[in-house]
């Protein structure tokens, strides 16, 4: 059974830098095509796509939000951190992590496995 | 960056009727390599994460019932739910991931007519 999970703050002051992890069991990272994303969703709006990492640390991120975040795993731990740097009240949304599968010739991946989320808010 | 858009925004329909929900992308995600098209279509209720119901544009998730089926290719793609019923009630979103970044569609908010 593939489980995720986000954990972080759920709260954070504008400016500040956000640093979510996803712990996830029944894969390991390091299995060939195997990728984890990160997705946001602001409260009653869609769903925008913010980073994924494959298993061979191959790293791809939105293109406007490029310069505040970074991805990285740890294979051996079985978890993902995302950090987004300068925080604003815009950035308030429940974050998800979801576990994917590279779809070959430069692509992104499809996410059968999601994490629960978790609402973060940015506030003073 | 590709744009994924949805339409209706809303829907409302009969129980037991057809629900057909449109998505288009500003450009083709069809790989003619593989002749996939990399299009997605996610089912999501109210405090609950996302739930993939289709990939491949058209191959139904394992679990998925069989009333809902995702066809198109290229730049226009459909999910049709044959005969809706009361469970169906969510927001459906398009996902394209032929290319990073990804990109959904706005959602569209299936309701009870």
């Amino acid at each position: 059974q593939i489980t995720l999970r986000e954990s972080g703050p759920t709260l954070v002051k504008p400016t500040q830098t956000l640093t979510l992890t996803c712990t996830f069991s029944g894969f390991s990272l390091g299995t060939s095509e195997l990728s984890v994303g990160w997705i946001r969703q602001p409260p009653g709006k869609a769903l925008e796509w913010l980073a994924l990492i494959y298993w061979d640390d191959d790293k791809r991120y939105s293109s406007s939000l490029k310069s505040r975040l970074t991805i990285f795993k740890d294979t051996s731990k079985n978890l993902v951190v995302l950090t987004m740097t300068n925080m604003d009240p815009v950035d308030t949304a429940t974050y998800y992590c979801a576990q994917g599968r590279y779809g070959g010739y430069g692509s992104g991946s499809y996410y059968r496995n999601w994490g629960q989320g978790t609402l973060v808010t940015v506030s003073s | 960056d590709i744009v994924v858009t949805q339409s209706p925004d809303s829907l409302a329909v009969s129980l037991g009727e057809r629900a057909t929900i449109s998505c288009k992308s500003s450009q083709s995600v069809l790989n003619t390599s593989n002749n996939k098209n990399y299009l997605g279509w996610y089912q999501q209720k109210p405090g609950q994460p996302p739930k993939l119901l289709i990939y491949w544009a058209s191959s139904r998730e394992s679990g998925v019932p069989e009333r809902f089926s995702g066809s198109g290719s290229g730049t226009d793609f459909t999910l049709t739910i044959s005969s809706l019923q009361a469970e169906d009630v969510a927001v459906y979103f398009c996902h394209q991931y032929y290319t990073t970044p990804c990109s959904f569609g706005q959602g569209t908010k299936l309701e009870i007519k």
